[in-house]
């Protein structure tokens, strides 16, 4: 099974600012990451696919990097709408798909 | 529009069985694998089972194997998981969740899940 690690837990940041979230995978996963965002109450909306590709409707201060077992979601400026937990999932090793812990971010 | 709508959770003893069904619309049903993911309370995400546009191929984690079966009824649009044997550690909302597939840069298929429903509650207790 593929662990898959985000960093922080938890992320104070300020409506307005850049911010940067963690994911790191136990094996490499071939770029087959995706990010999800949950609010409270609310079913995971998928926002990247691919490590990098946004999905239909995402705005674009969403962006997603990285490769190997290193990735990044990166927010350019943070939206009240954005303040959610956010997971990241691999899905290289089919069907055993593995989800990180979630970053949540909060308002400072 | 893509529209999952989750039925059929409630509280269940410990050892007892449940099925939850997922309605599907706004897309073509039998073109694409379905799966189910959980969410413990206050907890992360959690791969249940998924199950191949015709049905013939099913996938179990380790922690369900045996005691869940996946199925769907494609003249419906509706997908089921059957729930036996319930522990416990099984309490969590349930989502149904419907897989889109591409080719990756390696020419391989892989798929992904973009349309997630809201959810049906288990509760596992005496």
């Amino acid at each position: 099974e593929i662990v898959m690690t985000q960093s922080p837990a938890t992320l104070s940041v300020s409506p307005g600012e850049r911010v940067t979230l963690s994911c790191r995978a136990s094996q490499s996963v071939n770029g087959n990451l995706a990010w999800y965002q949950q609010k409270p109450g609310q079913a995971p909306r998928l926002l990247i696919f691919g490590s990098s590709t946004r999905a239909p409707g995402i705005p674009a201060r969403f962006s997603g990097g990285g490769s190997v077992t290193e990735f990044t979601l990166t927010i350019s400026s943070l939206q009240s709408e954005d303040f959610a937990v956010y997971y990241c999932q691999q899905y290289n090793d089919w069907p055993l798909y593995t989800f990180g812990q979630g970053t949540k971010l909060e308002i400072k | 529009e893509v529209q999952l709508l989750e039925s059929g959770g409630g509280l269940v003893q410990p050892g007892g069985s449940l099925r939850l069904s997922c309605a599907a619309s706004g897309f073509t049903f039998s073109g694409y694998a379905m799966a189910w993911v959980r969410q413990a309370p206050g907890k992360g995400l959690e791969w249940v089972s998924t199950i191949s546009g015709t049905g013939s191929d099913t996938y179990y984690s380790d922690s369900v194997r045996g005691r869940f079966t996946i199925s769907r009824d494609n003249s419906k649009d509706t997908l089921y998981l059957q729930m036996n044997s319930l522990r416990a550690e099984d309490t969590a909302l349930y989502y149904c969740a419907k897989l889109l597939s591409y080719r990756d840069k390696y020419g391989d298929y892989r798929y992904y899940f973009d349309y997630w429903g809201q959810g049906t509650l288990v509760t596992v207790s005496s």
